[in-house]
């Protein structure tokens, strides 16, 4: 089956840190790999996605590449902002249905 | 310029009562899919419609959850005789027809359900 396993927060960073969280996935096939972001009182956005091996997705500073050879999709940004304070769930694409995994809570201080 | 639709934002009900959950998917869509956020469970898959063809029915919970979708658009979601554990937020999204980007799914403000 589809399952994605993604870093368990809560994470707590200061300002212009580096920000890391690892998503790793199981999947039939080729998925394509998302990452969603849920800002404080909002609905899911779409962050940055990948559709095969070796793709890169960016977007807002952030980036993950697709790892087929460790079947991973690590989040990353070199400078974090108050603003990047949200939930972010790492989700695969497969059988036309999306997985998500657990989703990190990231709280970015001042 | 629309995205996702999704009303009521705010559902408070009683248990054993039904309710109905309503999604307007961005037109031109022809995917519409539902899921739900709850605390204990995540993100969870409920069930995929693509344009005329059968459902896939195979996240929804039990018998009580049933969702349809009238003339390829707006899809209501019902819940019969609701539980407490029907708390959650439901999210409703949508996607382009292929061969565009079909994987790409974009989603609506959820309704929160609340079961007293």
């Amino acid at each position: 089956g589809n399952s994605v396993t993604q870093m368990e927060g809560p994470v707590t960073l200061s300002e212009e840190a580096f920000l890391t969280i690892n998503c790793t996935y199981t999947a039939t096939g080729y998925p394509s790999l998302f990452w969603y972001v849920q800002y404080p009182g909002e609905g899911l956005q779409l962050l940055l996605k990948a559709t095969k091996a070796d793709d890169k997705g960016s977007n807002k500073g952030f980036e993950a590449t697709y790892r087929k050879e460790t079947t991973s999709f690590h989040l990353e940004k070199g400078s974090v902002q108050v603003s990047d304070s949200a939930v972010y769930f790492c989700a695969l694409f497969n059988d036309y249905k999306l997985s998500f995994g657990a989703g990190t809570t990231v709280t970015v201080r001042a | 310029g629309a995205g996702v639709s999704q009303s009521p934002s705010n559902k408070v009900t009683e248990k054993g009562k039904d309710v109905e959950l309503r999604c307007d998917p961005i037109s031109g869509h022809t995917a519409l899919y539902w899921y739900r956020q709850s605390l204990g469970q995540g993100l969870e898959f409920l069930i995929y419609f693509q344009g005329n063809s059968a459902p896939d029915k195979s996240g929804l919970p039990s018998d009580r959850f049933s969702a349809e979708r009238t003339g390829g658009s707006v899809s209501t979601l019902t819940i019969q005789r609701t539980q407490q554990e029907d708390s959650a937020v439901y999210l409703c999204a949508s996607s382009l027809p292929p061969p565009f980007s079909t994987d790409t799914q974009y989603f609506g403000p959820g309704t929160r359900l609340t079961v007293l």
